[in-house]
């Protein structure tokens, strides 16, 4: 079946512009995450969904960045006003959100995103 | 609180050689512990992952890891080193969100 799609693959913007990056999570899978990778290291946790609501948003770095799950399906992370230092790579992935930590999660293939 | 150390940025092995990738990890619980793969400009895939029913677990393409409790060990095993193998492993301990090791890069040379 379909895995965890993220559009867009690449993203070039200037500094102190907005973004959006969108995470289509496999059917079905109610826990959605967003991590952020930077070059040369493990992916870091941003925020975790179960459902609609963010059951976990610890890991966001300050309020230029946001995350929404309206219909507890397709999620979008924006960013605002963004600073060189947000270029990473945006991981988000899925589980079925039955078993808690003891859940694999599947990843997507990320929005590699470049600010200038 | 969890956390995982990966104890080596790099490994290089020759084909067919065995491969050894080392992680330790903290947690304030029973741990659920993963490994991850990633090759380049492809998305993570999971190799394998340990819940606690058996102390060594055995993943995709030959890999397997052994949990030790008493030394907090999760380390990667393959027994021949493949070209294919050549990656980004990274180590996870779950607790809702993962928190990853720094990754081992590993080098396979022919």
């Amino acid at each position: 079946g379909a895995g965890v799609s993220q559009t867009p693959s690449n993203k070039v913007t200037e500094k102190g512009k907005y973004v959006e990056l969108r995470c289509d999570p496999i059917s079905g899978h109610t826990a959605l995450y967003w991590y952020r990778q930077s070059l040369g290291q493990g992916p870091e946790f941003l925020i975790y969904f179960q459902g609609t609501g963010a059951a976990d948003d610890s890991g966001l770095p300050n309020d230029r960045f946001f995350a929404v799950r309206p219909e507890g399906s397709v999620s979008t992370l924006k960013i605002q006003r963004t600073e060189r230092g947000d270029s990473a790579v945006y991981l988000c992935a899925s589980s079925p959100g039955t078993s808690g930590r003891w859940e694999t999660q599947y990843f997507g293939p990320g929005t590699r995103l470049l600010v200038l | 609180a969890q956390s995982v150390t990966q104890l080596d940025s790099h490994v290089s092995v020759s084909e067919g050689t065995p491969v050894l990738l080392r992680c330790n990890y903290s947690s304030s619980y029973s741990p659920s512990l993963f490994w991850y793969v990633q090759h380049p400009n492809k998305g993570l895939q999971l190799l394998l992952k340990y819940t606690s029913a058996a102390t060594l677990v055995k993943g995709i393409n030959g890999f397997e890891a052994e949990f030790k409790k008493s030394e907090t060990s999760f380390h990667l095993t393959k027994p021949s080193a493949h070209m294919s193998d050549a990656a980004e492993y990274f180590c996870v301990v779950s607790a809702n969100q993962f928190y990853f090791g720094t990754g081992t890069s590993l080098t396979v040379i022919p």
